[in-house]
This record gives C-alpha cells, sequence and structure tokens, in this order.
C-alpha cells in the first residue's frame, strides 16, 4: 500500500498569518492518464471531514480561496494565506491514485 | 443538497457483526459510489469499502474478510456488515459519496458528501 506522511503533525499558528502543510506519498501519484488523484479534507473539532481540495489544487464550492493545494509526483502542500479561528481542525490528504484509497495520519491546526 | 445519515446499534459485543445503515435524502443512490470510513477514538481516517448503485463492490484489503457493504436502492440506503469485532473495531463510522469512476476514464476524488458519524463500540 502506498503510505502517506504529513508533516508537522501539529502547527500552532496566529491568526492572520500563513500556514503550510506538507504531504508526502511513498510512491509517485501520477496515474497513467498523467492526472494526480491528491485530495485534502478538514475536519473541524466535532465534526466530520469535509473535502477542500481534489486532484492537487482543485478547491471545492464554498473553500475559501484563502486555501490553496499544490504539489507533484510524491510532495503536496496545503497552505492557508491567512489563518482564521474557524480553520481550527485536523487537516487529512488522502491518495486515490493507488489501490487501496488513503488517507494521512493528520496535522492537527490550533491557534497559538 | 444531498444528505446521509448513519443508524444502528452504538454497542457491539466482542465476536459479533457490526451492522450499520446510512440513508441518503436530497437525492438518489443511483450512479454514484458510496463509501464506509472509519475514525478510532484519537486517531486518523480508514476508508473500509464502497459501493456502486448496481451493487459492485471494493473493500479495504486490510478488512476484506470480515466485510460486506450491500445497497437498495429501492429505499436508498446502504449498509455495512463488519463480522468477528474487537476492541480494536471501536470507532466513529461514516458513510460518505464518493466521487470515483473506473470506466470509461479513471478518476478519483475522494468524498464529497458526508454523514455525521455514528460512534460504535465494541463491549461486553
Amino acid at each position: 500500500d502506498v503510505v502517506m506522511t504529513q508533516s508537522p503533525l501539529s502547527l500552532p499558528v496566529t491568526l492572520g498569518q500563513p500556514a503550510s502543510i506538507s504531504c508526502r506519498s511513498s510512491q509517485s501519484l501520477v496515474y497513467s492518464d498523467g492526472n494526480t488523484y491528491l485530495n485534502w479534507f478538514q475536519q473541524r473539532p466535532g465534526q466530520s471531514p469535509r473535502r477542500l481540495i481534489y486532484k492537487v489544487s482543485n478547491r471545492d464550492s464554498g473553500v475559501p480561496d484563502r486555501f490553496s493545494g499544490s504539489g507533484s509526483g510524491t510532495d503536496f502542500t496545503l497552505k492557508i494565506s491567512r489563518v482564521e479561528a474557524e480553520d481550527v481542525g485536523v487537516y487529512y490528504c488522502m491518495q486515490g491514485t493507488h489501490w487501496p484509497p488513503g488517507f494521512g495520519p493528520g496535522t492537527k491546526v490550533d491557534i497559538k | 443538497q444531498v444528505q446521509l445519515q448513519e443508524s444502528g446499534p452504538g454497542l457491539v459485543k466482542p465476536s459479533e457483526t457490526l451492522s450499520l445503515t446510512c440513508t441518503v435524502s436530497g437525492g438518489s443512490i443511483s450512479s454514484y459510489y458510496w463509501s464506509w470510513i472509519r475514525q478510532p477514538p484519537g486517531k486518523g481516517l480508514e476508508w473500509i469499502g464502497y459501493i456502486y448503485y448496481s451493487g459492485s463492490t471494493n473493500y479495504n484489503p486490510s478488512l476484506k474478510s470480515r466485510v460486506t457493504i450491500s445497497v437498495d436502492t429501492s429505499k436508498n440506503q446502504f449498509s455495512l456488515k463488519l463480522s468477528s469485532v474487537t476492541a480494536a473495531d471501536t470507532a466513529v463510522y461514516y458513510c460518505a459519496r464518493d466521487q470515483y469512476s473506473s470506466s470509461p476514464t479513471y478518476y478519483y476524488y475522494g468524498m464529497d458528501v458526508w454523514g455525521q458519524g455514528t460512534t460504535v463500540t465494541v463491549s461486553s
């Protein structure tokens, strides 16, 4: 199975400041069609996960544009340009290129 | 707006079978893949498996020998059965709509609609 890792696992941030989460896969996530199936999810405290970004950099409807995804191959990044209080939670990357689909361990974002 | 709701017993005895149902409202179960995902207390997310509305399934190899997912299109529901449970199966279980296609072209965008989750505890 493809192993997904994230860093850091805990990220204290200052309101209004940027934040960056790294996600790495043990194998390239480029599918045979040339696309890369790396998705990001947010789980706020006490809530179900919510997809933020799919296929590396495509934001879901209703997701603020302060969230952006980038990367290629085995290295990916989720960036929050200016952290707001509602961004507190755990962020998971998930790969869908190789079977079975799998999530990273999660990065907990909280306010300093 | 599609909504998902999990239902089923919150307590299951060791060695017995966990059974959960997900009811889809606000839309049809047809033409989509539907997944089960679980989250042990304080831990991350684990994909359990999916079912297509036609009934075709695929399971996580780590759970495949114990998992059965089924669908009832007449009720707009799909269900999870996990046999021979142990304390390690204690988790919040989520149902979700999966954005996946294997034919004619492949894509996998993950789960775009989630249920609220239901807690299942395995204990005697």
